[in-house]
């Protein structure tokens, strides 16, 4: 896919060490978050959601923590790994609406 | 795993002539999402169809794009006249549900050029 490209954060970690991926949403009425994955030449891949009555949900290797004082999202990957290499948005959602709001983007590089 | 096929994969067209981007839903899912993904704005609705019925197409240039789902297992959009600006990967996404979030797919896009 056409990642946004020039202007993306860059986050570089060690394979092995954990991640933290931040995002600043724009909307205090948004209920609903998710965080995509996409890697070169493919489409936004669903990692994990979570709803406003909720500050924290864990999948696998992974942990999406939501703070609404803030406005703050953030997506932690634990004992990341070379597949791991992608760009990842965050998105939000308001009530009664169909549309995702995507952020800009970060790009995580894993260093083998 | 079933997938969301989108074809072409890439198109170079010059600009003025027509362009049509064809999706290929997961069958049984009833919704379908386009969007458009740019270095500038990122990704961006253009549309989006639920049962074949168009439900908010306010993302998209009127003057110039149009999109249809002919049947349950095609969508298209189409751009008449193409122009540079139009640049892009177009994505699109099926699912079932009244929100797209967990449980939406996206294709793999078709990555247009304007000349």
């Amino acid at each position: 896919g056409e990642n946004v490209g020039l202007h993306l954060p860059t986050l570089s970690v060690q394979e092995g060490d954990n991640s933290i991926i931040n995002c600043a949403y724009s909307n205090s009425a948004s209920d609903y978050f998710i965080w995509y994955k996409q890697e070169s030449g493919k489409g936004p891949q669903f990692i994990i959601d979570i709803r406003s009555n909720m500050d924290k949900r864990q999948g696998q290797r992974v942990t999406v923590l939501l703070n609404k004082t803030v406005k703050h999202l953030s997506l932690q990957i634990a004992a990341t790994q070379p597949g791991d290499s992608a760009v990842y948005f965050c998105a939000e959602n308001q009530p009664g609406a169909n549309n995702l709001f995507f952020g800009t983007g970060t790009r995580l590089t894993v260093i083998p | 795993d079933a997938r969301v096929t989108q074809t072409p994969r890439h198109k170079v067209t010059e600009m003025g002539q027509e362009v049509t981007m064809r999706c290929q839903p997961i069958l049984g899912h009833n919704t379908v999402f386009w969007y458009r993904q740019t270095m500038m704005q990122g990704l961006e609705l253009l549309a989006y169809f639920r049962n074949r019925a168009p439900l908010d197409d306010s993302g998209m240039p009127k003057d110039r794009f149009s999109a249809e789902m002919p049947d349950a297992t095609l969508a298209t959009l189409k751009i008449q006249p193409s122009e540079p600006r139009d640049s892009a990967v177009y994505f699109c996404a099926s699912g079932l549900g009244q929100r797209i979030g967990n449980g939406y797919t996206f294709g793999s896009g078709t990555r247009l050029t304007v000349v």
